[in-house]
């Protein structure tokens, strides 16, 4: 298994300009989430889905639109990017099976809003 | 909604010393806790997580975790540690159907 993947790496936008950040697992985890990690802020949640075709907002939402279309991929879209969404960006999924459920996380996307 | 503080936000310790880093979360009931690492350039691993029973948890790498209820508290300790212990150290707590993080503690410690 693959784990939790996501694409870009490293990613550089101007303001105003739209991307798609990529995160699929292999792991049939019905549970998915974004996070963004600040310094002094730790991990805030932007949008989670517990299952295709379901989302929902966390604690910093705007800006951010996401989609569950398939099981696998939880795509974060940026529609226009400002200097404030520069950050490091980390997709996490987790099974739903009641109270034994463990988040595992994708290396990180490192985005820089000029 | 549930919010987790942890009050260390830097510690800096020398190797074999013992370490213990606050976790508070905000209100009882039923809760889940873990405490998740990030090595410098790395993600997040998780470290131990409390769901039910003892309330002292056994991790990974020698670390471990004591759930006092009547504190809300989840501190992680090690008794001694390593150079390679440098990382942030996050504690989180799962709200319904979301893990609510704190803000990091990152500990350096020195050879």
């Amino acid at each position: 298994n693959a784990g939790v993947t996501q694409t870009p790496k490293f990613q550089v936008l101007k303001t105003g300009q739209s991307m798609t950040l990529q995160c699929a697992q292999d792991m049939n985890h019905e549970y998915m989430s974004w996070y963004r990690q600040d310094p002094g802020m730790g991990l805030r949640l932007i949008h989670y889905s517990v299952g295709a075709g379901i989302t929902d907002q966390g604690e910093v939402p705007n800006g951010y639109n996401v989609s569950r279309s398939t099981t696998e991929d939880f795509p974060l879209r940026l529609l226009s990017a400002a200097p404030s969404q520069t950050s490091v960006y980390f997709c996490a999924s987790s099974a739903l099976t009641g109270s034994q459920e463990t988040q595992y996380f994708g290396p990180g996307t490192r985005l820089l809003v000029l | 909604a549930q919010s987790v503080s942890q009050h260390n936000h830097h510690v800096i310790l020398s190797e074999a010393a013992s370490l213990e880093l606050g976790c508070n979360y905000s209100y009882g009931g039923t809760v889940n806790l873990f405490w998740y690492v990030q090595y410098p350039g790395q993600h997040l691993q998780l470290l131990l997580k409390y769901f039910s029973g003892d309330p002292l948890v056994k991790g990974i790498k020698g670390f471990e975790a004591e759930f006092i209820k009547s504190k809300f508290s989840f501190n992680l300790r090690k008794p001694s540690v390593q150079w390679s212990d440098t990382a942030e150290y996050f504690c989180a707590v799962k709200d319904t159907d979301k893990l609510i993080f704190g803000t990091g503690t990152r500990l350096q410690v020195f050879p």
